[in-house]
C-alpha cells in the first residue's frame, strides 16, 4: 500500500528559485492537503482541494501555488523561493465520504531555502 | 475559530513512569473530531486516534487512553508504563471542515 507519496525527500534551494513539490495518492481520496511544519511548530495548512479542479487557500498561501488536474496528484509550486519558506511540507489526503475523517499523511519532504 | 492548545511544551520521564499530555481545544461546531498524532525522530506522523464530538468515551489502547471531556474542551492523552520508543513529539488536532488545526506539539522523552 503506497497511500501517500511526496518527492523529495529532501532539497536545498537558492533564494529566487522555483521549484514544484510532488504529491500522489493511491486511495482514491478526493481531500487532499499541503501542510507546512516549521520547527518545533506544529502544522499549517498551506493550501487544499476538495476535488480535481478545485483548490483554495488555507491558513499560510503566500508564495505559493497548486493545481488538481487528477485525483491522484497535488502539486505544490514554491516560486521565488525565500529564506522563511524553509520548512517540512507535508501532503495528506482523507476519505471522500467524510470532510472530517482521518486524514493520511505523507513521509514529508525536507526544504532548505539558503 | 478552532484553535488547539497543548500547553505542555517538553516533557520528559524515566521509562516505567505514567505520562498525561494535555490538550485543550476551541471550536463554535457542535460536531467535530479530535486526533493525536505522533512524530517520532524520523519525521512522519502517525496517526493514534480519532474521537468525535458525539462519543465521550474514554479509550484505551494498549499502554496508551485517551479521556474526552467536553465540559472542559479538553482531550488528553496518558501513556502508562512508558518506554524509549515513546519518545516523540505528540500532536493534538481538531478538525471541524475541510482541514485539522494541529497544537503545537507537546516533545516527549523517555529516559531509559
Amino acid at each position: 500500500n503506497a497511500g501517500v507519496t511526496q518527492t523529495p525527500k529532501f532539497r536545498i534551494l537558492k533564494i529566487g528559485q522555483s521549484m514544484t513539490l510532488q504529491c500522489t495518492q493511491d486511495m482514491n481520496h478526493n481531500y487532499m492537503y499541503w501542510y507546512r511544519q516549521d520547527p518545533g511548530m506544529g502544522l499549517k495548512l498551506i493550501y487544499y482541494s476538495v476535488g480535481a479542479g478545485i483548490t483554495d487557500k488555507g491558513e499560510v498561501p503566500n508564495g505559493y501555488n497548486v493545481s488538481r488536474s487528477t485525483t491522484e496528484d497535488f502539486p505544490l509550486r514554491l516560486e521565488l523561493a525565500a529564506p522563511s519558506q524553509t520548512s517540512v511540507y507535508f501532503c495528506a489526503s482523507s476519505y471522500p465520504q467524510d470532510t472530517r475523517s482521518t486524514i493520511y499523511f505523507g513521509e514529508g519532504s525536507w526544504l532548505t531555502v539558503v | 475559530a478552532q484553535k488547539v492548545t497543548q500547553a505542555q511544551t517538553e516533557i520528559s520521564v524515566v521509562e516505567k513512569e505514567d505520562v498525561t499530555l494535555d490538550c485543550v481545544y476551541e471550536t463554535r461546531d457542535t460536531t467535530y473530531y479530535l486526533f493525536w498524532y505522533k512524530q517520532p525522530p524520523s519525521g512522519e506522523l502517525v496517526f493514534l486516534i480519532r474521537r468525535n464530538s458525539f462519543d465521550e468515551q474514554n479509550e484505551i489502547s494498549g499502554r496508551y487512553s485517551w479521556n474526552f471531556q467536553k465540559s472542559t474542551s479538553s482531550f488528553n492523552f496518558t501513556i502508562t508504563a512508558s518506554q524509549v520508543v515513546d519518545s516523540a513529539v505528540y500532536f493534538c488536532a481538531l478538525s471541524e471542515a475541510y482541514d485539522m488545526r494541529f497544537g503545537a506539539g507537546t516533545r516527549l522523552t523517555v529516559k531509559p
